[in-house]
């Protein structure tokens, strides 16, 4: 067990939908990282909060967007949902803003239809 | 773009085989980790390397940070069920864009 929690675990939504995946990072990590994993495909970097603020973004959709809570909790929000978004979505967690040891979530398993 | 170039892609070994993989690129790092991912679960950090030149094992696992900081490699020995996954290399690039570069994984099959 990473320490990482996410919810949910599963999400099935339609086409054209928006839909909320949630992460809490492990106690005391302050930067928060999102990715995208595609069926049989490596781990693409979206996004990074640290303690509340955006820090790097990488290949995010306009359509899609985060954010950190001031419990250090963190949201990303997919939105007008498309077939292509279907993809396991992990959250990870260090405690540094310099990409040091990320441990990641469970992740949650978004199936468009 | 940066790129890891992860190889092998896969590994079809029998029980109780060493197995040895492996990480390039043409840009330089000064962290590399290796991750372990089973079916449907997050990745789990197995080795963390900070130093070029660096040898750092976990039980049967031992992983170097090459001395050209363009490289890493991972070893199992002995490898046994559990072993079976999609081993995933990243790299922290020593300059640029701070984060984490990960290779397309090694997966690794092991027939008993």
């Amino acid at each position: 067990d990473s320490g990482v929690t996410q919810t949910p675990k599963h999400l099935i939504t339609a086409t054209g939908q928006r839909v909320t995946l949630r992460c809490s990072p492990r106690s005391g990590d302050l930067s928060v990282y999102w990715y995208q994993q595609s069926l049989d495909q490596g781990l693409q970097f979206l996004i990074q909060y640290y303690n509340g603020e955006e820090r790097a973004k990488g290949n995010i959709l306009e359509r899609f967007s985060a954010q950190q809570f001031p419990d250090l909790h963190s949201e990303l929000n997919l939105s007008s949902l498309e077939l292509g978004d279907s993809a396991l979505y992990f959250c990870a967690s260090s405690g540094d803003m310099g990409w040091g040891e990320q441990y990641f979530g469970p992740g949650t398993r978004l199936t468009v239809t | 773009g940066q790129q890891l170039n992860q190889s092998p892609q896969s590994m079809f070994i029998q029980e109780g085989e060493d197995v040895s993989m492996n990480c390039t690129s043409s840009s330089i790092f000064n962290t590399w980790l290796w991750y372990k991912q089973d079916p449907g679960e997050g990745p789990v950090l197995l080795i963390a390397l900070y130093k070029a030149g660096e040898l750092t094992s976990n039980g049967r696992l031992t992983a170097q940070f090459g001395i050209t900081r363009k490289d890493s490699f991972l070893n199992i020995s002995a490898s046994i069920p559990s072993d079976v996954g999609i081993y995933f290399c990243a790299g922290k690039l020593i300059q640029g864009a701070q984060k984490l570069v990960f290779g397309q994984g090694t997966r690794l099959t092991i027939n008993p």
